[in-house]
């Protein structure tokens, strides 16, 4: 059957490495941006969120960073672990305060 | 607590029915959201509704497609005549902000 990986770019670290996922933006507009990460079978579960007036935001293990100049946004997971590996999506509102727009996942692979 | 809950998590129909996916959001949860998800790619906006209120339904593909929150809390989506294109995973979101939206496991439709 089709593999989600088929379509998906890919990223494979090794346990204990440091990983950083990259997501291009269009919409000038957007002001908020959200990294979600999808297990096999399940929902997206939030991650991170940033607004457009930082443009770097820590949480555990993980990091956001926004440059609004060339729209891009980034995830930077320290010390990756096997649990980290999943489909990441990044997401933006567009200016609107509800409707999520989500980019081109990225599949994490972590190997042992 | 509980999370988003969706059902049924599978839907097999014939090419002609008409289905109706049920979502269940989390307690007090006054925003709902409706997004529709290719394997592969990330979730595609259909509806939101902010309690009982419809207040976007611009991604909903064509007439065929409804829903309704009467009583703001559960939802349903509802697709008449369904047709093959139809096939894909139907998930809810729900958030008690505008931008913190709690995803479910979703309904995978599949149309013969």
């Amino acid at each position: 059957g089709e593999s989600v990986g088929l379509h998906l770019p890919t990223l494979s670290v090794q346990e204990g490495d440091n990983s950083i996922i990259n997501c291009a933006y269009s919409n000038s507009a957007s002001d908020y941006f959200i990294w979600y990460k999808q297990e096999s079978g399940k929902g997206p579960q939030f991650i991170i969120d940033i607004r457009s007036n930082m443009d770097k935001r820590q949480g555990q293990r993980v990091t956001v960073l926004l440059n609004k100049t060339v729209k891009h946004l980034s995830l930077q997971i320290a010390a990756t672990q096997p649990g980290d590996s999943a489909v990441y999506f990044c997401a933006e509102t567009g200016g609107s305060n509800y409707k999520l727009t989500f980019g081109k996942g990225t599949l994490l692979t972590v190997n042992p | 607590g509980a999370g988003v809950s969706q059902s049924p998590r599978y839907k097999v129909t014939k090419r002609g029915q008409d289905v109706a996916l049920r979502c269940d959001p989390i307690s007090g949860h006054v925003s709902l959201y409706w997004y529709r998800q290719a394997l592969g790619q990330g979730p595609e906006f259909l509806t939101y509704f902010n309690y009982e209120a419809q207040q976007d339904k611009s991604g909903l593909p064509n007439d065929r497609f409804s829903a309704e929150r009467p009583e703001g809390s559960i939802s349903t989506l509802t697709i008449q005549r369904t047709e093959q294109r139809d096939s894909a995973m139907y998930r809810c979101a729900s958030s008690l902000t505008a931008y913190e939206q709690y995803f479910g496991p979703g309904t995978r439709l599949t149309v013969t």
